[in-house]
């Protein structure tokens, strides 16, 4: 299976802060990757898919950028609705894998 | 699109469920449609997957032999048989729609609310 690795695993920052979420791939996905916000108690909702291609009606704040095995999210000024746990995911193979997650608090 | 979930519980370890997941709005046959699961406090894990139109399904190392993902188009609905139960399939557990045909290539599009799995000695 491809491992997909998340970092940081907890990032604090404040509002307005810009984030970067790194992912990166134990094997070439080119750009078949997928970015999802989960906030507690919820479904997870899809943000970006094919690495950089924004989903209707996701805030343009939200941007993602790389291809390979190394990829990134970035929030350009977070937003009291964006403290939640971002997922990325890899849609190459068959079996999908996930990354373990990045909790955004706040500082 | 509308996908939801039910059939989770309490079962002891051995046991086994049968979860439901009523889709509205798209058919079944027409997209890939995957369980996925979250166990408390982890992360996400793809379960299961079955492919449209062909029907060909592929599952997670951590469950082959004990599920089984199938539809039926009659009522559109996706089912997943869970025997064998462990501990460790404890989770909230999630039918989602791909983007696609097929699992590969695509993304989760939308997924219903969950269906909570306790597997309990």
């Amino acid at each position: 299976d491809i491992q997909m690795t998340q970092s940081p695993s907890t990032l604090s920052a404040s509002v307005g802060d810009r984030v970067t979420i790194t992912c990166r791939a134990s094997q070439s996905i080119s750009t078949w990757l997928a970015w999802y916000q989960q906030k507690p108690g919820r479904a997870p909702n899809l943000l970006i898919y094919k690495a950089s291609t924004l989903e209707r009606g996701v805030p343009p704040r939200f941007s993602g950028s790389g291809s390979g095995t190394e990829f990134t999210l970035t929030i350009s000024s977070l937003q009291p609705d964006d403290f939640a746990t971002y997922f990325c995911q890899q849609y190459e193979s068959y079996t999908w894998t996930f990354g373990q997650g990045t909790k955004v608090e706040i500082k | 699109v509308q996908l939801l979930e039910s059939g989770g519980g309490l079962v002891q370890p051995g046991g086994s469920l049968r979860l439901s997941c009523a889709a509205s709005g798209f058919s079944v046959e027409s997209y890939a449609m995957t369980w996925v699961r979250q166990a408390p406090g982890k992360g996400l894990e793809y379960v299961a997957g079955i492919s449209g139109r062909g029907g060909s399904t592929d599952y997670a190392d951590s469950v082959r032999g004990r599920f089984s993902i199938s539809r039926d188009s009659s009522d559109n609905t996706l089912y997943l048989q869970m025997n064998s139960l462990r501990a460790g399939d404890t989770a909230v557990y999630y039918c989602a729609k791909a983007s696609g045909l097929v699992a590969s290539g695509s993304y989760l599009t939308d997924r219903g609310q969950g269906t909570l799995v306790t597997v309990y000695s």
